[in-house]
């Protein structure tokens, strides 16, 4: 059964720092990986999504790179904001189904 | 894009009613729709599989005859909370796979639901 882990659970930077979120995962038999950003009682919104055969994703501030043999993924935000303040959740698609971890609960302070 | 609507938003009901959640695909036709439940400060954790014109699919510990689902259409989906109790009280999301050729899922808005 995939395990799918983020580290740190929480974050507090000051604004403009460059950040790194952690995405683990424990089967690397995945079809893709998606981050996905949701404010505080919304829904997500998906930031980023890499197929299993890419080893990155960028869009604009933000930069997803995915390792399979390690089992692992990072979501990279230069420059933070105080409007990135959010929960970022990472997403494995294994199939018909996806597998989330538990959050990343960032917090840019101005 | 493909977009992905809930109703309602955000409902309160009496423990022992039913509440019945709706999931519609805006401007495309989805097999495939998935409900996720997400309690406060956790991640969310997929209930169930509906696929259109048979039955869902549970996950494990997830109780069926609770949590009707109904997939009559390629673009609406119903959760229905039977007899509700407070420990029901979440916030409940829906998503839509994408068309056939993509494994994407589109989310949508969430709806939070209060169990008095």
């Amino acid at each position: 059964k995939q395990e799918v882990t983020q580290i740190p659970a929480a974050l507090s930077v000051p604004e403009g720092e460059n950040l790194v979120l952690n995405c683990s995962f424990t089967d690397s038999a995945i079809y893709n990986l998606q981050w996905f950003r949701q404010d505080p009682g919304k829904g997500l919104t998906s930031l980023l999504l890499i197929q299993s055969s890419q080893r990155e994703q960028t869009s604009g501030r933000l930069n997803a790179s995915l390792d399979k043999s390690s089992g692992r993924s990072t979501l990279y935000i230069a420059a933070s904001q105080p409007g990135d303040s959010a929960t970022y959740l990472c997403a494995l698609n294994a199939g018909n189904m996806l597998t989330f971890g538990g959050g990343t609960r960032l917090m840019v302070k101005p | 894009g493909a977009v992905v609507s809930q109703h309602p938003s955000w409902v309160i009901c009496k423990s022992g009613t039913s509440v019945k959640i709706e999931c519609r695909s805006l401007d495309f036709q989805a097999t495939t729709m998935f409900w996720y439940r997400q309690f406060p400060k956790q991640s969310l954790m997929l209930m169930a599989t509906s696929n259109e014109g048979s039955k869902a699919t549970y996950e494990q510990g997830v109780e069926k005859d609770k949590f009707l689902i109904n997939h009559a259409s390629l673009t609406l989906s119903t959760l229905t909370v039977t007899s509700a109790h407070p420990e029901d009280s979440s916030f409940y999301i829906c998503s839509a796979r994408a068309p056939e050729g993509t494994d994407t899922q589109y989310f949508g808005p969430g709806t939070r639901l209060t169990v008095l």
